[in-house]
């Protein structure tokens, strides 16, 4: 069964260091979405893009935060400094529908996420 | 403002047990309300999802209710497992672009 790809599934660093987490969405899927969770939270949505263009990044910090889907395929998401604040699971999602075709109750498949530590 | 409230936080069952999960959501336009599972430490996995002309859907032991006019769902799970043991997050969609709202998720945890 085909799934969405991510890791590194676990990264501990230190702040103000850099940090990127890698997503490969599944084939034929045209719309890529990361997500943070922090725990005990439900995800909150940091960019989503349809192919290779970003569709909404309205919550993503921009100072340190930054993500790409150069041949809208495959994703990265960088942060950079890192700060004790963006320890999080970072999860990666993908729809074959496009963005605004979700109406139509399009299924979203996540992947297992990347838990990121910073200390 | 958008936004999914969920209730209780978090519950505790015996096995073999029902019980009921709560959604309140405020999104305007509505497009569809989505219930999904999510194992500690893993990405959220879908159980149903039901748009504003549906009032009921199951899968398995999981069945949703909604009633998009007082804009409340609920997620019923019959006979609990020890595998239900989990996070049940309820998310409602708006919009053109269909922008997921994500409630904070209930907790559950089934006893031996």
């Amino acid at each position: 069964e085909a799934e969405v790809a991510q890791s590194p599934r676990y990264k501990i660093t230190e702040k103000s260091q850099a940090v990127a987490f890698w997503c490969d969405p599944i084939s034929g899927h045209a719309t890529l979405y990361w997500y943070r969770q922090i725990l005990g939270q439900g995800p909150e949505l940091l960019v989503q893009f349809q192919d290779e263009s970003v569709v909404d990044d309205s919550q993503l910090p921009k100072d340190r935060f930054s993500a790409e889907r150069l041949k809208g395929v495959d994703s990265t998401l960088k942060i950079q400094p890192a700060e004790l604040g963006d320890s999080a699971m970072y999860l990666c999602a993908s729809s074959f529908y496009a963005a605004y075709a979700l109406q139509n109750t399009g299924e979203l498949f996540f992947g297992e996420g990347s838990r990121l530590t910073v200390l | 403002k958008n936004q999914v409230e969920q209730s209780p936080q978090s519950l505790i069952i015996l096995e073999g047990k029902n019980c009921t999960l709560q959604c309140n959501y405020t999104v305007s336009p509505f497009s569809n309300l989505r219930w999904y599972k999510q194992d500690t430490g893993r990405g959220p996995v879908s159980l149903t999802i039901m748009t504003f002309s549906e009032n009921t859907k199951s899968n398995g032991r999981y069945t949703a209710t909604l009633d998009a006019d007082t804009k409340q769902s609920s997620l019923h799970i019959t006979a609990s497992q020890l595998s239900d043991s989990a996070s049940y997050i309820c998310v409602a969609s708006s919009g053109g672009y269909n922008k997921l709202i994500f409630g904070a998720g209930t907790r559950l945890a089934v006893h031996p």
